[in-house]
């Protein structure tokens, strides 16, 4: 496996289930991220951690649980969520302290809240 | 604050058109800018980027060049193809933060 990987790529959940999207760096890096992506709507910066440390949270409601156990994977465990909720989670890292450090995209997962 | 702001789209262009996308940016320090594209489906990809003003980014061949007396990091195409049909993103970050700051997007359709 190369780069950025999420699973699933596609999800379907009831509003009282309770999920977790993955995402497994390949790349060495030591930061990473969840963004939110909706529909006419731009980009949502959820989460940071910075070698396994959270550095961001912004304003995302509980029933978002983010989990860094290691630098090469990040959880966002899902519970309760709303209809409102449904979008496509982007997770993305980079090498922070470096002069450019680009992020480097996972291809998402395409959340369904019913 | 530091930000992005890109032009609107969503925009059409007939095959073979010369393409342009603007993005200006507002930053207290020396931002790196980057431009991402979105096909359909799938996450972002970085397509090009600067680091320094006068630096021209190039790939595919997308261009951008950073200007710091305008505060633009326009991203251009001499010759769109069909497959260039994608959202693009322009991006900034600071050295010193760890934030990114992405634009809006800017839908781009090629028509055969």
């Amino acid at each position: 496996e190369t780069g950025v990987t999420q699973t699933p790529r596609h999800l379907v959940m009831g509003m009282t289930n309770k999920k977790s999207l993955k995402c497994e760096q390949h790349l060495g890096h030591n930061a990473m991220y969840w963004y939110k992506q909706s529909a006419k709507k731009p980009l949502e910066l959820m989460f940071v951690y910075n070698f396994k440390e959270q550095t961001e949270n912004n304003s995302v409601p509980s029933r978002f649980s983010p989990e860094c156990p290691n630098s090469s994977h990040l959880f966002l465990h899902l519970h309760t969520l709303q209809p409102e909720d449904s979008a496509l989670y982007l997770c993305a890292s980079s090498q922070m302290g470096q002069r450019d450090y680009e992020q480097y995209f996972g291809p998402g997962t395409r959340l369904t809240v019913t | 604050g530091d930000s992005v702001t890109q032009m609107e789209g969503p925009v059409t262009l007939s095959e073979e058109a010369f393409l342009t996308i603007n993005c200006t940016y507002t930053a207290t320090g020396y931002p790196s800018l980057f431009w991402y594209v979105q096909y359909p489906g799938e996450g972002l990809q970085l397509l090009l980027k600067a680091t320094k003003a006068d630096d021209k980014g190039s790939n595919k061949g997308f261009e951008a060049t950073y200007r710091k007396e305008t505060t633009s990091f326009h991203l251009e195409k001499g010759s769109v193809q069909v497959s260039d049909s994608a959202v693009y993103f322009c991006a900034l970050s600071i050295h010193t933060g760890n934030q990114f700051y992405f634009g809006t997007g800017t839908s781009l359709t090629v028509i055969p």
